[in-house]
């Protein structure tokens, strides 16, 4: 039973560019959360889906970030016209319900840099 | 005040010896609270949870935690190199569903 996967592990982007992150969760589970660790700075908190929903987006920046979870297929949080300041780990984990009580298991990351 | 604290160190024990992790927070009504592990380069890695008030022993790792002084805790018995990482410590606050709040970390080096 494969983990959380995300992909690509590393990624390079111009500035202005787009860049799009994948999570596919553990088989079964049909929650998704995403996370961003800064150099430095903790994980911080993005995002919380369930299949075609978002549930709580409050940690998501305004602008130029977004996240969805179709019925079918993966995760996949998207950045559009890419600053250096997006440079950063994205993690990405999955439940197959609320998982307050449990904590998270983490995918391998997605670490995204900025050029 | 940030939600969760911790101090960043870098920590340094020697190969045998007890290592402290601390972690204060500020919600009072927080309701669960996590250890993870994290090599350089690698995601974070669960390693104990703790509900209640007092210890909670899982192997080499013990998780403490006082609600009245908002201080959880993570020692880490007859330390051991492949113990070197950052450890962070994570929260779910009351009011917020989901969402965890992490501390930055702690460096742990454990010298064999």
């Amino acid at each position: 039973n494969a983990g959380v996967m995300q992909n690509p592990r590393h990624l390079v982007r111009r500035r202005g560019q787009e860049a799009r992150l994948r999570c596919s969760p553990m088989k079964g589970h049909s929650h998704v959360y995403w996370y961003r660790q800064l150099p430095e700075e903790g994980l911080k908190f993005m995002v919380y889906l369930q299949k075609e929903n978002i549930i709580d987006e409050s940690g998501m920046p305004k602008e130029r970030f977004s996240a969805e979870f179709p019925k079918e297929g993966p995760s996949i949080l998207r950045i559009q016209q890419v600053v250096r300041g997006d440079s950063a780990a994205y993690f990405c984990a999955s439940s197959s319900g609320q998982r307050r009580g449990y904590g998270y298991t983490f995918g391998s990351g997605t670490r995204l840099t900025v050029v | 005040q940030k939600e969760v604290e911790q101090n960043s160190g870098p920590l340094s024990v020697p190969e045998g010896a007890i290592a402290s992790l601390n972690c204060t927070y500020s919600d009072r009504g927080s309701q669960s609270f996590f250890w993870y592990r994290q090599y350089s380069g690698k995601s974070p890695e669960l390693i104990m949870f703790i509900y209640s008030n007092g210890d909670k022993e899982d192997g080499r790792f013990t998780a403490q935690l006082n609600k009245a002084s908002q201080y959880v805790s993570l020692l880490i018995r007859d330390s051991q190199p492949s113990d070197s990482a950052t450890y962070l410590c994570a929260v779910n606050p009351r009011n917020t569903g989901n969402q965890f709040y992490f501390g930055t970390g702690t460096s742990l080096t454990v010298i064999p």
